[in-house]
């Protein structure tokens, strides 16, 4: 069974400031996805890697897949607001399946 | 465009009772997938496929059964509901080649007493 350890499990910060979520594992990817949840709602997704070293810019959040696809990272500059929810990470398996691995996820408050 | 559509959005449902859970998208997707979410664990894969008439299990398969007699609908069904089935449901859909994500449905909250 894959694992991914996502990091911080919760997080709160003043609108401004930066923060980076974690997500690792032993395991290797194929790809890795970033979803972003509000409650109520089903995961939206953000952004997918596959590259080992890859980065996506995705307005103030960037994306990094580790060179190895073990491990990647979500970097947000100047957190605002609406940026509030919770943030799950996907490792995609290889072969035909492409099944979803999640992270426990990354529950972010920004203060005003 | 509907996207991914699950019924219904809540339910109850007593011990040992037996229910099916809705999903249908109208993107021609041919992956689907059933996950639950629990409070503090994410979202666990239950079943999944990967075209018509094919369907597999995932990490957390007891006690839910699964069918896909078309490219649009992929209902899961409970046997006989039990009180650690309570969680919230999720179908989702994707498209088969590399890169694509997931659809998410807007999931239903079961609880099971």
């Amino acid at each position: 069974t894959q694992l991914l350890e996502q990091s911080p499990q919760f997080l709160s910060i003043q609108e401004g400031e930066n923060l980076t979520v974690y997500c690792n594992s032993s395991s290797v990817f194929s790809s890795l996805q970033w979803y972003r949840q509000e409650p109520g709602e089903g995961p939206v997704l953000l952004v997918t890697v596959v590259t080992g070293g890859e980065v996506k810019k995705l307005k103030r959040l960037t994306f990094q897949f580790g060179d190895a696809r073990k491990d990647s990272s979500l970097h947000i500059t100047a957190a605002q607001p609406g940026d509030t929810g919770l943030y799950l990470c996907a490792g995609v398996s290889s072969g035909s399946a492409r099944q979803l691995t999640f992270g426990s996820g990354t529950q972010l408050t920004v203060l005003p | 465009n509907a996207g991914v559509t699950q019924t219904p959005k809540f339910q109850v449902l007593k011990t040992g009772q037996s229910m099916t859970l809705q999903c249908a998208q109208d993107m021609n997707h041919e992956y689907m997938s059933w996950y639950r979410q629990d409070p503090g664990m994410g979202l666990r894969l239950i079943h999944y496929s990967v075209g018509a008439g094919i369907t597999d299990q995932g990490e957390v398969p007891n006690g839910y059964n699964v069918s896909r007699s078309t490219t649009e609908d992929f209902p899961l069904r409970l046997l006989s509901a039990a009180p650690s089935q309570t969680s919230v449901y999720f179908c989702a859909s994707s498209l088969s080649g590399a890169g694509y994500g997931y659809t998410f449905g807007s999931g239903t909250r079961l609880t099971v007493v």
